[in-house]
């Protein structure tokens, strides 16, 4: 089945520094990909759509210069985190529809802790 | 615009037990798509279910069974004779058709917790 793999799947930074998580389609091509994130205990909340070619579109309330999102192939989509801040500490994770309106398939999930 | 509620935050049953977990959505388009996903505690999401808008027919997959109504907008999940293996957070979610089909919204979730 189509696998997205997701790396790394934990990262502990300092403040100030910047953190690149990648999401990688393994086994289809994705022209679209969603960055959720998710506080303990919480739903997960879209962060951003990524678009492959064109620039991703950021949900209200997320900074479009805080969270840097790249789309550059059909099967990688990288998601910055710049300047990084206790407060993005977070579970973060991406998905990748296989075709319109098909289920998502996620990755496991990358755990930042920001010290 | 497009909303997800699951007004269960916490349920606690014991092994065997049936257990029903509700969603109500909202949407304005009449394409739309239903989702059930499983987080168990490791993180990941496993996708359960997928129900779309012009298909109200309630669907049983072993223990785990959906049931459909367009005219009260629920899409709710029922687990039979429940395990403790199904103690997980459990998120109904929603994409429509007008937003290409893609975007999807999640519910607030429900964390099921069965006791052996």
């Amino acid at each position: 089945g189509a696998v997205v793999s997701q790396h790394p799947s934990w990262v502990i930074c300092k403040s100030g520094t910047s953190v690149k998580i990648e999401c990688r389609s393994l086994d289809f091509q994705a022209t679209t990909m969603f960055w959720y994130r998710q506080f303990p205990k919480q739903s997960l909340m879209l962060m951003a759509t990524s678009n492959e070619g064109s620039k991703a579109t950021y949900e209200q309330g997320v900074e479009k210069d805080k969270f840097l999102i790249n789309h550059a192939s059909l099967t990688l989509s990288t998601l910055t985190v710049t300047s990084a801040h206790p407060e993005d500490s977070s579970f973060y994770i991406c998905s990748a529809p296989q075709a319109r309106n098909s289920p998502l398939h996620f990755g496991n999930g990358t755990r930042l802790t920001v010290t | 615009a497009q909303k997800v509620t699951q007004a269960q935050t916490e349920i606690s049953v014991v092994e065997k037990e049936d257990v029903t977990l509700d969603c109500v959505y909202e949407t304005r388009d009449t394409t739309y798509y239903l989702f059930w996903y499983k987080q168990p505690p490791s993180g990941e999401l496993v996708f359960l279910i997928r129900r779309n808008s012009f298909d109200e027919q309630n669907e049983i997959s072993g223990r785990y069974s959906w049931n459909f109504q367009k005219s009260t907008s629920s899409f709710n999940f029922t687990i039979t004779a429940s395990q403790v293996v199904d103690s997980a957070v459990y998120f109904c979610a929603l994409s429509e058709a007008r937003t290409g089909g893609f975007k999807t919204i999640f519910g607030a979730g429900t964390r099921l917790f069965v006791k052996a």
